[in-house]
């Protein structure tokens, strides 16, 4: 079957560097997508990797290892603003996304 | 700048009522989906369209059903609400750009999501 693992929660304090970890055994890998999700609202596209390295967007960077089923979504400098989930989503060998159940991000001041 | 847009956004229905959520945008995509969203798990696509006029099921389209007739719109319909279609639904959509493969990998656009409850 498939699978995309991420931690269920994290929490971290405003200021600080903070790590996602996505971990996924697909059928097949087209790209991972990064998406943000505030509560009650829709997601939005953060980032999207389909070679190996890093990707980086202003305070948000994405890394990706496909030997090792792996990504990880580093902010830095975090903001109250950044509380919210962070989805990890696999483009498998028919283009569809697979979605993570997401990772809910809690920022303390 | 509407992008996706999604009607109603809020609904509560009986056991074995029907409805159909209303998805547009105003973005020119090619292609256009529909998930549910229950807590604690990632979501789930119920169909989707490459396309006017063509449909497609994703990976939990028993109980729904879809349409694609203008470009811009996608309709869901549940014919006979149960508890357990209880969820968030999303609307997505994205570009195509020559078609192919690279289409895929546009990033797909949401709208806000309808909250239906049925009892």
């Amino acid at each position: 079957g498939q699978n995309i693992d991420q931690p269920t929660e994290m929490t971290a304090t405003e200021g600080a560097i903070v790590q996602i970890n996505c971990t996924y055994q697909t059928s097949g890998f087209n790209g991972l997508f990064w998406y943000q999700q505030h509560a009650g609202e829709a997601p939005t596209f953060l980032s999207y990797n389909v070679l190996d390295g890093l990707e980086e967007k202003g305070r948000f960077s994405s890394f990706l290892s496909r030997s090792k089923g792996y990504s990880y979504l580093l902010l830095k400098e975090l903001q109250m603003k950044d509380s919210a989930s962070y989805l990890c989503a696999v483009l498998d060998s028919n283009y569809q996304l697979i979605w993570g159940a997401g990772t809910k991000l809690i920022i303390k001041p | 700048n509407a992008g996706v847009t999604q009607t109603p956004k809020f609904r509560v229905l009986k056991t074995g009522q029907s409805m159909t959520l209303l998805c547009a945008q105003d973005m020119n995509h090619e292609y256009m989906y529909w998930y549910r969203q229950d807590p604690g798990m990632g979501l789930r696509l119920i169909h989707y369209s490459v396309g006017e006029g063509t449909t497609a099921k994703g990976e939990v389209p028993d109980g729904y059903n879809v349409s694609r007739l203008k470009k811009q719109n996608f309709l869901l319909g549940l014919e006979s609400a149960a508890p357990s279609q209880t969820s968030v639904y999303f609307c997505a959509s994205s570009y195509v750009s020559n078609g192919g493969e690279e289409g895929y990998t546009q990033p797909q656009h949401f709208g806000d999501g309808t909250r239906l409850s049925i009892l």
